[in-house]
């Protein structure tokens, strides 16, 4: 069954370190993307991507990196994460034609 | 500049009852398409339906359809029978034929299905 997988599912980690999300999946979409969920601010894009070795810069791109090195494999990095990282982090893949997107079940961080 | 601006925080109404969740739009493009989108309790997030501005039938999917009214910029989502299960977050969301596939989404719609 396609689906939009992410792990880790939760993360606690510490301020300056270094996070990674994975994300893989298995739609066979060129697109992929990253969000995070705020209370109060709905859903924010931080990275996507139009296919392997592609990455572009959302709204919200500051503090975080982008690799895709597969179709199937979407990653964001914090290179020194910091407590207002703190979140959900959404990965989602999109159909080129319509635009609907898929999405994972999300990855609650947390930085202390 | 293109925005979607749903008013409706949140809505109660009975089950079995049906509930339409409004949205509307703002975009210079001729050509665009328009979602809705589902969040559990549980965090997921789940595509419910899509119209095409280029159609005038409405999308249906389901016990989900649209009442899209091109002049007046609106989509809205109506839910027939309402289930206990239907309760969750209803987002709206927007994508302009020339963007980059990015979604400008609304703050959403909270939905509680009273038994």
């Amino acid at each position: 069954e396609a689906a939009v997988t992410q792990s880790p599912r939760n993360k606690v980690a510490v301020t300056g370190g270094k996070v990674t999300l994975s994300c893989n999946q298995t739609n066979n979409h060129n697109n992929m993307y990253w969000y995070r969920q705020d209370t109060g601010h709905g859903l924010r894009l931080i990275h996507y991507s139009y296919g392997a070795g592609s990455t572009e810069k959302g709204d919200i791109p500051d503090g975080y990196k982008a690799s895709r090195p597969s179709q199937e494999n979407f990653s964001l990095i914090l290179e020194l994460a910091t407590p207002s990282q703190t979140s959900v982090y959404f990965c989602a893949s999109g159909d080129a034609w319509g635009g609907e997107q898929y999405f994972g079940p999300g990855t609650r961080l947390t930085v202390l | 500049a293109q925005k979607v601006t749903q008013t409706q925080t949140s809505i109660s109404v009975m089950e079995k009852t049906t509930v339409t969740m409004d949205c509307v739009y703002e975009t210079r493009d001729s050509s665009y398409f328009l979602f809705w989108y589902k969040q559990t309790a549980s965090g997921e997030i789940v595509f419910l339906i899509r119209q095409d501005s280029y159609k005038k039938e409405n999308a249906t999917e389901g016990h989900y359809s649209l009442n899209f009214q091109k002049p007046k910029s609106s989509i809205g989502l109506i839910i027939t029978a309402t289930q206990i299960e239907d309760s969750a977050v209803y987002f709206c969301a927007m994508r302009e034929g020339d963007s980059n596939y990015q979604l400008i989404w609304g703050s959403g719609t909270k939905l509680i299905i009273k038994p």
